[in-house]
């Protein structure tokens, strides 16, 4: 089967650094993706890896480890707008070429 | 141009009602898709058009009909909707090949309630 997973919610406090995990067991693998999603708005893409390692962009990085299945996106000097829900997925290849797998996304409150 | 447009942005109809949801993106992107999203869930994809054409129903009710008239429109016609359709719905593009990094665009959605 196909599962990602991801904590549901977590708490940090406003300038902290914080880390999402997420691990993945998909059928394929194509690339992982971060979103960030207010509610009630649309996701915005945060960031991709297809390759191991470190990808940093500004303060926000994320990390892959295809080898053991995991990700994590990693927030620095955070801000209370940061509140958010932050959805990891995953891109299949062959027949899954276009589609993305989602966790369900951890819901992270920034707190003064 | 980086946006994905949505309108409309809020949508009430009743369940004999027809509507259509549409979507436009001017970034010169060949894939397309909509979304259904229900509160404190993921996005679920719903169809998938790429260069045009309809690549991927995720067996969605005919109740939803997707329309590609062309590279930067995608419609989606509503009828017959069921209380529990009411969601919101989003449309997405991104570069096709199903590789690259570029992600996926999302527009802002529109908030539909079936009554």
């Amino acid at each position: 089967g196909q599962n990602i997973d991801q904590p549901t919610e977590m708490t940090a406090t406003e300038g902290a650094i914080v880390q999402i995990n997420c691990t993945y067991q998909t059928s394929g693998f194509n690339g992982l993706f971060w979103y960030q999603q207010h509610a009630g708005e649309a996701p915005t893409f945060l960031s991709y890896n297809v390759l191991d390692g470190l990808e940093e962009k500004g303060r926000f990085s994320s990390f892959l480890s295809r080898s053991k299945g995991y990700s994590y996106l990693l927030l620095k000097e955070l801000q209370m707008k940061e509140s958010a829900s932050y959805l990891c997925a995953v891109r299949g290849n062959a027949g899954n070429n276009r589609k993305l797998i989602w966790g369900l996304g951890t819901s992270l409150a920034v707190n003064p | 141009d980086t946006e994905v447009t949505q309108t409309p942005k809020h949508l009430v109809m009743g369940m004999t009602n027809k509507k259509s949801l549409k979507c436009e993106q001017h970034m010169g992107h060949r894939a397309m898709y909509w979304y259904k999203q229900k509160a404190k869930k993921p996005p679920e994809l719903m169809f998938v058009y790429s260069y045009e054409k309809l690549s991927i129903n995720e067996s969605v009710p005919s109740r939803f009909s997707p329309e590609c008239p062309n590279s930067s429109l995608l419609n989606l016609h509503l009828h017959a909707l069921q209380p529990e359709d009411s969601a919101l719905y989003l449309c997405a593009s991104s570069q096709d090949t199903g590789t690259g990094g570029s992600g996926y665009t999302f527009g802002s959605g529109t908030r539909l309630t079936v009554v």
